[in-house]
Parts: structure tokens; sequence; C-alpha cells
């Protein structure tokens, strides 16, 4: 059990620039989330997705879209990347209702 | 709404010293509660988590009662070791989707 990865562990963009970041997960969870992490704002829900083929907005969406085309994929996309967007990124994994959540590696994104 | 409020760091204690890390919370309905921990560079990791109220999480030496009187689940250690150092999370579910966290306490222990 790989248990949830994140693809690339690192990256630089330029402003305007696009990139997708990559979450898979090996549990067969239905729920998937994508979160943001900033210094002294602790984590904060981008979007989530209850099941392949649903996505839902979570409490800062703006500037993301999101994909679950397979059950154990969710691709968070940043179409024109800001440096507001400059974060460590976390994709998170659950069975669901009032269980734990099962933490990726972590994605730092810088944009200059 | 639902949040948690956990107490700020950073917390620098010596070898072998008691640990609290205060967590309160407010939530419509019944939570769960967890505490995850930041090792530096990785992930959060389920440190401990309780799912009713009395329930006791523990988890390598470290404790949380779920106090729903007092709406708190306080982190507790009874003799913290260097390898303890790293950032803390409290966290609440209530019946739905989203996990609140809490902005997270850096503990350093130094020997």
């Amino acid at each position: 059990n790989a248990g949830v990865t994140q693809t690339p562990k690192f990256r630089v963009l330029k402003t305007g620039q696009s990139m997708t970041l990559l979450c898979a997960q090996d549990m067969n969870h239905e729920y998937m989330y994508w979160y943001r992490q900033d210094p002294g704002m602790g984590l904060r829900l981008i979007h989530y997705s209850v099941g392949e083929g649903t996505t839902a907005k979570g409490e800062v969406p703006d500037g993301y879209n999101v994909s679950r085309l397979k059950k154990q994929n969710f691709l968070l996309g940043l179409e024109s990347a800001a440096p507001s967007q400059t974060s460590v990124y976390f994709c998170a994994s659950s069975y669901g209702g009032p269980r734990a959540e099962y933490f990726g590696p972590g994605t730092r994104l810088t944009v200059t | 709404g639902d949040s948690v409020t956990q107490m700020e760091g950073p917390v620098t204690l010596s070898e072998e010293a008691f640990l609290t890390i205060n967590c309160t919370y407010t939530a419509t309905g019944y939570p769960s509660l967890f505490w995850y921990v930041q090792y530096p560079g990785e992930g959060l990791q389920l440190l401990l988590k309780a799912t009713k109220a009395d329930d006791k999480g523990s988890n390598k030496g470290f404790e949380a009662t779920y106090r729903k009187e007092t709406t708190s689940f306080h982190l507790e250690k009874g003799s913290v070791q260097v390898s303890d150092s790293a950032v803390y999370f409290c966290a609440l579910r209530v019946t739905g989707n989203q996990f609140y966290f809490g902005t997270g306490t850096s503990l350093t222990v130094i020997p």
C-alpha cells in the first residue's frame, strides 16, 4: 500500500503559467480532498470529491479547478498561476463520515 | 459555524518535560476530534482520535480526552523527547465532508 501519493513534490511557476497536481490513493477511499497550507493559517480546503465523477468547492476554491475521472485519482489544476497561490498543497483521502483523513506528503509550489 | 481554536506557539520544552497543547472547538452536532502531527517536510499523520464524549485517544505516549462540557480536546504527554519536535494540529469533523483544522502549534524539544 503506497497510501496517498502526490506528484510533483516541488514546482516553480511563473505568473500566468498553468499546471496540474496529481493525487493518487490506493486505499479505495471514496472521499478525496485538496488543501493548501500557509504559515499561521493551518490547512484550508480548496475542493473535495465524495466519489468518482463528483467535485465540490471548499473554503478557498477560486483560481483552482479539480477533476475526479477515476476513483483513485484527484487532479488539482491552476489555469493561470498567481503569486498568491504560492503554498504547500496537500491531498488527502478518507472513507468519509467522521473518520480520519490520510494525507499525502505535499507539493511545494512557488509562483514568481 | 464549526471551528477549532488551538494554543498558539511556538512551544519550546526541555526533554522529559510535561506537554499540554490546548484545543477547544465549536461545532453543531456531535463532532469527532483528532490530533495530527506534521514532521518537517512531511504530510500530516494521524496521531490520535476520539469519536464521542469522554473518549480518550492515545498513541505514542500522547493522550487527549474529549470533553463535551468544556468543548475541549487538549493534547498531553508526560515526558517529551527530542523526536516529538513537530507541528501539532487539532481537527474536528461533524457529520459531513469537511475537516476543520486549527492553525497548528509548533513544538521544539531541546536536549
